[in-house]
């Protein structure tokens, strides 16, 4: 069975700092992979996607960047994080032969202070 | 340029009743309309979906109308039972997008 990972959990970091939050997927090959973010109280932004290595479609400019470099993994990255960069990240895949159903991961929840 | 709209942020339903979640949609081109459940601090869990050609989709207690000349979906939850209580969400999808709606919570009172 195919199960998805982020890490870390959470994180509290300070503005003007780095980020990298990673996501992998287990159990399947040439997925679609997905970030999204979610402010709260209100629903799912998508931030990045990928539909292979190296190709990354980008929905919000924003000091925010996203990177695959193998067929299973995800990264998100910043160089300097906002306030407004707080949230709840989540990753998602889905299987190009059943695009009609996308499974997320455990999400990460990001605090910059 | 809100694509996918949930207008009622929150729903209260008795246990054993029906529950229905609305969603509406501005883009007839969607093909694919899915719904997810969400619990607090936790990622979205799919539910069921449905095909832009279809108007219904069921999965046991779950069932999906789609109404594609009101650019209306709904979700049927029936019986409501306590553990449905959560923040739903509706999406849809196009050329490799998911756009989703902002969320209704739903209560099933005991």
């Amino acid at each position: 069975s195919q199960t998805i990972h982020q890490w870390p959990a959470t994180l509290v970091q300070p503005v003007g700092s780095p980020l990298s939050l990673e996501c992998t997927v287990e159990g399947t090959s040439n997925p679609n992979l997905y970030w999204y973010r979610q402010a709260a109280g209100r629903g799912l932004q998508l931030l990045f996607y990928s539909v292979g290595i190296g190709q990354i479609s980008s929905e919000v400019p924003q000091n925010l960047s996203a990177s695959r470099p193998q067929d299973r993994q995800f990264i998100l990255s910043s160089k300097k994080l906002l306030l407004s960069d707080s949230g709840f990240y989540l990753c998602a895949w889905t299987n190009r032969e059943t695009i009609y159903e996308q499974y997320f991961g455990p999400g990460t929840r990001l605090t910059v202070t | 340029d809100q694509q996918v709209k949930q207008n009622s942020p929150s729903l209260s339903v008795q246990e054993g009743r029906i529950s229905i979640l609305n969603c509406d949609y501005t883009n007839s081109m969607f093909d694919y309309f899915l719904w997810y459940k969400k619990y607090p601090a936790e990622g979205p869990t799919f539910l069921i979906s449905i095909s832009s050609i279809k108007d219904k989709n069921e999965d046991g207690r779950f069932t999906v109308f789609l109404n594609k000349s009101a650019k209306h979906l709904s979700l049927h939850i029936v019986p409501s039972q306590p553990g449905d209580s959560a923040v739903y969400f509706c999406a849809a999808y196009r050329t490799y997008k998911y756009i989703f709606g902002t969320g209704t919570r739903l209560k099933v009172l005991a």
